[in-house]
C-alpha cells in the first residue's frame, strides 16, 4: 500500500490555466505539507497543515492554495499558471517529530 | 531562520569505497532533528538515517552512519562499502521539532557510485 500518493505523477499545461494536484496519505499523520522542487533540485516548503492551523511560507504567491477536505489528503490548487510554476511537487506527512514520508512528486510543466 | 549548507555538489567514488557527504547547519534552536534523504532517479524521497539532537550517540542504519557534531553544526553522513545503487541525490535536512515547521533542506550532494 502507498503510504502517500500523489495524482497525476505529470501534468503539462498551458499558461494562464487553473489546476489542481490531489495527496492522500494512510498514515494516519497529523500534518501535510507541500514542498517544490526547483530545475536545480532545491527542495523548499510551500505549506503545512496540522489540525487546521495552515502554515504557510510567505515567498509563496496567493496563486497557490492548500485546500484539505479531510485529515487524511492535502491538496494544492494553483490558479494561473505562469511558466515559472514548472517544477516537481512533493506532497510529504509527518507524526510528531518523524521524519516526513514523501509522495512520488509530480512534475508540472507549463508550456 | 535555519540554514543548511552541503559544500559538495558533486562526489564520484568506486564501488565498495567508503564516501562521506558533508553538512553544516545554523540554527538558535536548542533541540531539533536532522535527516539525510536519498533521491534516486527515480524522483522518489526516501528517508536514509534521523538524528536527534539532544541524542550525543551518532545514528546508524546498516552501511549509514553519521558523524554528528552539536557545537559544530556539522552532520556528516557516511556510507561504508559503496554500492552502485547508492548513486542519487543526498539531501540533509534540519526540522526545529516543532512538527508543524517541515523540513529546511541544503541544496544537496550528487553522489555517483563507478563500477
Amino acid at each position: 500500500d502507498t503510504a502517500v500518493s500523489q495524482t497525476p505523477k505529470y501534468l503539462v499545461t498551458q499558461m494562464g490555466n487553473d489546476k489542481s494536484i490531489k495527496c492522500e496519505q494512510n498514515l494516519g499523520h497529523d500534518t501535510m505539507y507541500w514542498y517544490k522542487q526547483d530545475s536545480k533540485k532545491f527542495l523548499k516548503i510551500m505549506f503545512s497543515y496540522n489540525n487546521k492551523e495552515l502554515i504557510i511560507n510567505e515567498t509563496v504567491p496567493n496563486r497557490f492554495s492548500p485546500k484539505s477536505p479531510d485529515k487524511a489528503h492535502l491538496n494544492l490548487h494553483i490558479n494561473s499558471l505562469e511558466l515559472g510554476d514548472s517544477a516537481v511537487y512533493f506532497c510529504a506527512s509527518s507524526q510528531d517529530k518523524q521524519a516526513g514520508v514523501f509522495g512520488q512528486g509530480t512534475r508540472l510543466t507549463v508550456v | 531562520a535555519q540554514t543548511v549548507t552541503q559544500s559538495q555538489p558533486e562526489m564520484s567514488v568506486q564501488e565498495a569505497e567508503t564516501v562521506t557527504l558533508s553538512c553544516t547547519y545554523d540554527t538558535s534552536e536548542s533541540n531539533y532533528y536532522l535527516f539525510w534523504y536519498k533521491q534516486p532517479p527515480s524522483r522518489q524521497m526516501i528517508l536514509v538515517i534521523r538524528q536527534e539532537a539532544y541524542k550525543q550517540q551518532n545514528a546508524t542504519e546498516n552501511r549509514f552512519s553519521v558523524n554528528f557534531q552539536k557545537a559544530a553544526k556539522s552532520f556528516s553522513l557516511k556510507i561504508s562499502d559503496s554500492q552502485l545503487g547508492d548513486t542519487a541525490m543526498y539531501f540533509c535536512a534540519f526540522n526545529s521539532g516543532g512538527g508543524a515547521d517541515g523540513l529546511t533542506f541544503g541544496k544537496g550532494t550528487h553522489l555517483i557510485i563507478q563500477p
